[in-house]
C-alpha cells in the first residue's frame, strides 16, 4: 500500500522567510512517481513538480527548490524568500507507474506568509 | 481548452436526488481522473480513465456513485440518491503521459442538504 505524510500541519512565517515542507512517503513499487501541488484559497490544485523515482537531482524553479531523499523515502519542498501569495495548501502526492495519475495525497501543509 | 473545465461549479441539491457533475479535460489527454476532497478524507482518487474505458474504478465510494466518458473527451460522475455524507469538492483531472503531470480543474462545490 502506499503513503504519504505531511507531518506539519500548519507553518507560519514571515515573509522573506524560507519555509520547508516535509514530505516523506512509503511504497513497495521499485519505480513511481512523486508530486508537488499548491491550493490557493480559490481552491484549484495547481500542479508544482512531478518527479520520477529514478531520478534523484534536486530541482530549483525561481524560488521554489525540491529535494529528493530516495534513501530516506523523502521528498521536500522549499520555498525559498516567501512571499504572501504563497500562502496556501501544499500537497505531496505519490503515484506507481502502473496508473501513474492515481494519486496517493498526504493530508496537506497550510502555510501562512504574513507581511 | 486551456485547462480542464468542470461544471457546475457549485451544486446545492437535496438529500435523495440525483446529480451529474460534468469534466471537459485539456483537449488531447487520453487520461481522465475524478478525486474528491472531503474535510474528513483529505483528496481521495475515484476513477480513473483511459480513453474510455475505467480500468480502475476502486475509489468509488458505493453503487450510488457512476461514471462515463464518452468519445475520449467529456466525463460525467452521476450520484445517486444523494447522502449528506455525499457533500465534498468533486475534482477532475487529465493526463497525457506521466510527463508533464497531472493537471485538474476548479471543482464542483455539492452540498446535499
Amino acid at each position: 500500500a502506499q503513503k504519504v505524510t505531511q507531518a506539519q500541519t500548519e507553518i507560519s512565517v514571515v515573509e522573506k522567510e524560507d519555509v520547508t515542507l516535509d514530505c516523506v512517503y512509503e511504497t513497495r513499487d521499485t519505480t513511481y512517481y512523486l508530486f508537488w501541488y499548491k491550493q490557493p484559497p480559490s481552491g484549484e490544485l495547481v500542479f508544482l513538480i512531478r518527479r520520477n523515482s529514478f531520478d534523484e537531482q534536486n530541482e530549483i524553479s525561481g524560488r521554489y527548490s525540491w529535494n529528493f531523499q530516495k534513501s530516506t523515502s523523502s521528498f521536500n519542498f522549499t520555498i525559498t524568500a516567501s512571499q504572501v501569495v504563497d500562502s496556501a495548501v501544499y500537497f505531496c502526492a505519490l503515484s506507481g507507474t502502473d496508473s501513474w495519475g492515481k494519486l496517493q495525497f498526504g493530508a496537506g501543509t497550510q502555510v501562512v506568509v504574513t507581511p | 481548452g486551456a485547462g480542464v473545465s468542470q461544471s457546475p461549479s457549485n451544486k446545492v441539491t437535496e438529500k435523495g436526488k440525483d446529480v451529474e457533475l460534468r469534466c471537459d479535460p485539456i483537449s488531447g489527454h487520453t487520461a481522465l481522473y475524478w478525486y474528491r476532497q472531503s474535510l474528513g478524507q483529505g483528496l481521495e482518487f475515484l476513477i480513473y480513465f483511459q480513453g474510455n474505458s475505467a480500468p480502475d474504478k476502486s475509489g468509488l465510494p458505493s453503487d450510488r456513485f457512476s461514471a462515463e466518458r464518452t468519445g475520449g473527451s467529456v466525463s460525467t460522475l452521476t450520484i445517486q440518491r444523494t447522502q449528506q455524507e455525499d457533500s465534498a469538492v468533486y475534482l477532475c483531472a487529465s493526463s497525457l503521459a506521466p510527463a508533464p503531470g497531472v493537471f485538474f480543474g476548479s471543482g464542483t462545490q455539492l452540498s446535499v442538504l
